[in-house]
């Protein structure tokens, strides 16, 4: 069955440093997504990923982020100087279609991210 | 704007008894709604959905019904199963104001299940 990986599972940085998170969504799908979920609290919304271009972003999702589907299989998520309250588990979806269209977001496992 | 309200957990029952998860939402128009479940050690996967004011959505013996009058979206099962033990999060998507293009989770439930 199809499914949405990230890499890495568990990455441990230096505050300030950057950091870069992939997945490789499922193969047809057209739209991607990132979440995150800081320890104990809710799934968060980033940012949605159409056409090669951001369709949409929180207000979680400044500067300091960005994404990329560089090579038409990855799809990643970068943190360009990483502060402590960026610890949290960062979860890759994809999906055909909206979710708002009732299209079912796949979800990644998860790459859990901690900030020293 | 969006918001979505579950039961805090822990909860945790006895096999085979019956569950009840209480989700509640705040939106405007008609969003749609998601039961999504989360196993150890893996990543979240839609267990239910419902598109419409009393659509019943059900997967695996849960069910949920979209109650627009109580703007609510309550995960329910019969008789639980060890295999059960799990993050359970309620979730929803679009309504007027609000673009179809992601989705807003509640806090999650962990639920488990004693043999």
């Amino acid at each position: 069955e199809p499914e949405v990986t990230q890499t890495p599972s568990h990455q441990v940085t230096q505050m300030g440093q950057e950091v870069i998170l992939r997945c490789v969504p499922i193969s047809n799908h057209l739209y991607f997504y990132w979440y995150r979920q800081i320890l104990g609290q809710k799934v968060e919304f980033l940012v949605s990923f159409y056409n090669n271009e951001i369709s949409e972003k929180s207000e979680i999702f400044d500067d300091q982020f960005s994404v990329e589907r560089p090579d038409g299989s990855n799809f990643t998520l970068k943190i360009r100087s990483t502060k402590l309250e960026d610890s949290a588990m960062y979860f890759c979806a994809s999906s055909e279609g909206t979710s708002g269209n009732t299209g079912e977001l796949f979800f990644g496992e998860g790459s859990r991210l901690t900030v020293l | 704007g969006n918001s979505v309200t579950q039961m805090e957990g822990p909860v945790t029952l006895s096999e085979e008894a019956f569950l009840t998860i209480n989700c509640t939402y705040t939106a405007t128009g008609y969003p749609s709604l998601f039961w999504y479940v989360q196993y150890p050690g893996e990543g979240l996967q839609l267990l239910l959905k419902a598109t419409k004011a009393d659509d019943k959505g059900s997967n695996k013996g849960f069910e949920a019904t979209y109650r627009k009058e109580t703007t609510s979206f309550h995960l329910e099962k019969g008789s639980v199963q060890v295999s059960d033990s799990a993050v359970y999060f309620c979730a929803l998507s679009g309504g007027y104001y609000s673009s179809a293009s992601k989705i807003i989770f509640g806090s999650g439930t962990r639920l488990s299940i004693r043999p």
